[in-house]
């Protein structure tokens, strides 16, 4: 089983500033198979970024993944307020379809 | 729209039984594989369970193998999740998702459908 395990747990920025996440797998993940999703409080998940750095129909230009192999990262460069939410990253590449635990961007 | 709909989520004994359903609409069911994804209480998303498109290749997280099946009727654009022996950890709101090859990712999710599992 890929592990992911995402840092930090909770990151705490100010709107227009810029957040840098993480995500480290146990083993090396295709890119084709590295997601990012975004949660919002009481809604179900929202792909952002697939392929490791595809951005999603919609997502904004201000989010931006990257990484290969057992790091990863999802950026966004200047925080909106509608950014502030949790994110996971997952892998699709082998059974089981693992998510990282979860990084909470909250306002500081 | 493309969209899913889950139900039959509801308060059920440890030990007992629920079958969750996906009804989908908007786009050509039989042409994507499907999952489950659960999340407990103020916990992170946990994959649960996969389907092909023709219902041959399934597989299961270990936490629900052995206990848990996921099928689905192309006929109904549906797909179902027979949860027998059910656990208080298995309390959560449940998601089905569809796969979609272009993105490789769960591209379009359900609102979900909870599940409590008490005494």
């Amino acid at each position: 089983e890929i592990v992911l395990t995402q840092s930090p747990g909770t990151l705490s920025l100010s709107p227009g500033e810029r957040a840098t996440l993480s995500c480290r797998a146990s083993q090396s993940v295709s890119s084709t198979y590295l997601i990012w999703y975004q949660q919002k409080p009481g809604q179900a998940p929202r792909l952002l970024i697939y392929g490791a750095s595809n951005r999603a129909t919609g997502i904004p230009d201000r989010f931006t993944g990257s990484g290969s192999g057992t790091d990863f990262t999802l950026t966004i460069s200047r925080l909106e307020p509608e950014d502030f939410a949790v994110y996971y990253c997952q892998q699709y590449g082998s059974s089981p379809y693992t998510f990282g635990q979860g990084t909470k961007l909250e306002i500081k | 729209e493309v969209q899913l709909v889950e139900s039959g989520g509801g308060l059920v004994q440890p030990g007992g039984s629920l079958r969750l359903s996906c009804a989908a609409s908007g786009f050509p069911f039989s042409s994507h594989e499907m999952n489950w994804v659960r999340q407990a209480p103020g916990k992170g998303l946990e994959w649960i369970s996969y389907i092909g498109e023709n219902g041959n290749n399934i597989f299961y997280a270990d936490s629900v193998k052995g206990r848990f099946t996921v099928s689905r009727d192309n006929a109904k654009s549906s797909m179902y999740l027979q949860m027998n022996n059910l656990r208080p950890e298995d309390t959560g709101i449940y998601y089905c998702a569809r796969y979609w090859y272009y993105y490789a990712s769960m591209d379009v999710w359900g609102q979900g459908t909870a599940v409590t599992v008490s005494s």
